[in-house]
């Protein structure tokens, strides 16, 4: 399976301010997913990143604050913008390994004070 | 819509108890599968198990068992003489071929394994 590298790993930012997470993928991907988990929470899909077209966002998340980029089929980018603490969640990236399976990066933790 | 429950938040044992999570899903497609994940103390969701909906055969893996069972809509998951290195948050999760299967993750059980 793909072997995902994620960064960073943890963070903690200002209200206000953004953060842009990084998903480096050992290996050309199709598509990739962006995930939230809120503390102590389920994960909850923000976005499908598909390289040369816009990502499809799920209900509740928008591009002005979620926006992503995906500029090759190896690597995408989530940028949380204007944070508030509510945002303070582990973001994860993951790719389909076949069989829809997924496989996931370790995660960034963001803590937003 | 798919749906994923598991009821239990947070299960604690003693090492060498055998212990079951539970998943109950809900969905209207014929095809879907389901999944075991998990998550260690680390963050990094690990993939255990997948399950089509064509096969209700359940499957032993060393401690790990997966019971599958369409007539209650449930896929448990069983840890036999649960270890410490058990500890983690376990997710279900359900994908559907009407849902392009992206999956659908449930709340997640935290498993708590004590010495």
């Amino acid at each position: 399976s793909a072997v995902i590298s994620q960064k960073p790993s943890r963070d903690i930012c200002q209200r206000g301010t953004s953060l842009t997470i990084q998903c480096q993928v050992d290996s050309q991907v199709t598509m990739m997913f962006w995930y939230r988990q809120q503390p102590g929470q389920s994960l909850t899909l923000i976005a499908t990143a598909n390289q040369g077209s816009e990502a499809t966002y799920e209900s509740g998340f928008v591009i002005d604050k979620f926006p992503i980029s995906r500029p090759n089929l190896t690597f995408s980018t989530l940028t949380v913008s204007n944070m508030s603490p509510e945002d303070s969640s582990i973001y994860l990236c993951s790719v389909s390994s076949g069989a829809n399976v997924l496989t996931f990066g370790a995660g960034s933790r963001l803590t937003v004070l | 819509a798919q749906k994923v429950t598991q009821a239990q938040t947070e299960i604690s044992v003693v090492e060498k108890e055998d212990v079951t999570l539970d998943c109950v899903y809900e969905t209207r497609d014929t095809t879907y599968y389901l999944f075991w994940y998990k998550q260690p103390p680390s963050g990094e969701l690990v993939f255990l198990i997948r399950r089509n909906s064509f096969d209700e055969q359940n499957e032993i893996s060393g401690r790990y068992s997966w019971n599958f069972q369409k007539s209650t809509s449930s896929f448990n998951f069983t840890i036999t003489a649960s270890q410490v290195v058990d500890s983690a948050v376990y997710f279900c999760a359900l994908s559907e071929a009407g849902g392009s299967y992206i999956p659908t993750f449930g709340r997640g059980t935290s498993l708590i394994v004590h010495p």
